[in-house]
């Protein structure tokens, strides 16, 4: 069990740049989450995948955002035309669907600053 | 919908303190609750859970009962420690089609002292 991965752990962007992360989740988790967090926040639910399937969005995921998980292994979230308000720690989550109360298992984040 | 509460912070203890950070609830059906921890500069780590009305789950010391009359789930500790400072987080999720997503609370910052 090597864990969550997510690249890179820090980004600096210029607002209106594209930004794209990486998550790679435990090799037998078929469930893949994105979370984002703020300063003093808890994480925000943004989507989920079952295996290659986009199953749930939140309405914080602006058409903006888009998240991709071709071979339902790792995944891709874009960020197209930076804002400032982007600016958070986004999260990756993978867990295995069995039974009640899977845990969560985090990767350790990707922190974005836009300027 | 779905929403957790938690006890502000920060919390700051003297080592060997008794600790509370109070957690209550609202979900659409049945809930399992959870307790994350993230300590500095590392990320959030499962803690403890349980998954049905009156279970208590346990680890590292720390223990939350899950109260469904009340709908609680306080986490405690008889006797923190330094290495117990971290931002705890109480979460729950409703396993519904389509609606799979952990709702976390806010946080609450916990520092010991020596």
């Amino acid at each position: 069990d090597t864990g969550v991965s997510q690249d890179p752990r820090h980004k600096i962007t210029k607002r209106g740049q594209n930004v794209t992360f990486r998550c790679d989740p435990i090799s037998e988790h078929n469930r893949l989450y994105w979370y984002r967090q703020t300063l003093g926040q808890g994480p925000e639910f943004l989507t989920y995948f079952q295996n290659e399937a986009q199953l749930e969005k939140s309405r914080l995921l602006s058409d903006r955002f888009s998240a991709e998980r071709p071979k339902g292994s790792f995944s891709t979230l874009e960020i197209q035309r930076t804002e400032q308000g982007d600016s958070a720690m986004y999260l990756c989550a993978s867990s295995a669907s069995q039974g009640l109360g899977s845990p969560l298992h985090f990767g350790n984040g990707t922190r974005l600053t836009v300027t | 919908g779905n929403s957790v509460t938690q006890m502000e912070g920060p919390v700051t203890l003297s080592e060997e303190a008794f600790l509370t950070i109070n957690c209550t609830y609202t979900a659409t059906g049945y809930p399992s609750l959870f307790w994350y921890v993230q300590y500095p500069g590392e990320g959030l780590q499962l803690l403890l859970k349980a998954t049905k009305a009156d279970d208590k789950g346990s680890n590292k010391g720390f223990e939350a009962t899950y109260r469904k009359e009340t709908t609680s789930f306080h986490l405690e500790k008889g006797s923190v420690q330094v290495s117990d400072s971290a931002v705890y987080f109480c979460a729950l999720h409703v396993s519904n089609f389509g609606n799979e997503k952990l709702t976390f609370g806010t946080g609450t910052r916990l520092t010991i002292i020596p």
